[in-house]
């Protein structure tokens, strides 16, 4: 069982439009959450967490929502740009200091037209 | 600073044989974790070294295995191959062992013929 969902395997943006990559749990005992990203042959690079205290949390261009009631988080990319272009992973845990708990999203290919 | 590097990048294995990959995490990190990527599963984690000791394991059969030397370098072992083994491998790197931002790899890809 998927404990950890993102439904769209891709997504395509018009460069400068915003870009929302949406994620689903289902495990109510997660309480942090990552968002990863990955370039070709390269490894995946952190970019953006977001404690379950919290709902909102933004880093420059990068904001990612997180809906508890819902158990839905999404991250915003505004404004897209080409170099954006990656796989985007979604990630959670409910247990603090162990990257055990750390259950990945399959990805969603993000890809920002010019 | 250096980023993780792993190797080799990439690897043929015949099912049956066994294989080691390599990780040498960023200068001062002393927690090295192991991923296995497939386009079906997608990243799940085999298991985490801190201070030569495994801390953490995930979901995966004894025929993975794996070590951490003192200089905090650690090496992925499978044995008896499996067509199904046939994956990305990812290292990734923290400072401590609570971090969950975690810095990766490029990865090993290994082809089980």
């Amino acid at each position: 069982d998927q404990q950890v969902k993102q439904n769209s395997p891709s997504l395509s943006v018009q460069e400068g439009r915003i870009s929302i990559l949406n994620c689903d749990y289902t495990n109510s005992m997660f309480d942090y959450f990552l968002w990863y990203k990955k370039y070709p042959a390269e490894g995946p690079t952190f970019l953006i967490s977001i404690s379950s205290i919290k709902d909102k949390n933004e880093d420059g261009r990068f904001t990612v929502f997180l809906n508890k009631s819902a158990k839905h988080l999404s991250l915003h990319i505004v404004p897209s740009q080409p170099g954006d272009s990656a796989v985007y992973f979604c990630a959670a845990s409910a247990k603090k200091g162990s990257q055990g708990n750390l259950i990945f999203g399959k990805g969603t290919k993000l890809s920002v037209k010019p | 600073k250096a980023g993780v590097t792993q190797t080799p990048r990439y690897l043929i294995k015949t099912r049956g044989q066994q294989v080691t990959l390599s990780c040498s995490p960023i200068s001062g990190h002393r927690s090295v974790s192991w991923y296995q990527q497939t386009p079906g599963q997608g990243l799940q984690f085999l298991f985490e070294y801190f201070s030569e000791t495994q801390r953490n394991k995930g979901n995966f059969p004894g025929r993975f295995s794996g070590r951490q030397f003192s200089n905090s370098r650690s090496e992925m072992n499978v044995s008896t191959l499996e067509l199904g083994d046939s994956a990305l491998y990812l290292c990734a790197s923290s400072p401590i062992l609570a971090s969950y931002e975690q810095y990766f790899g490029p990865g090993t890809r290994l082809t089980v013929t």
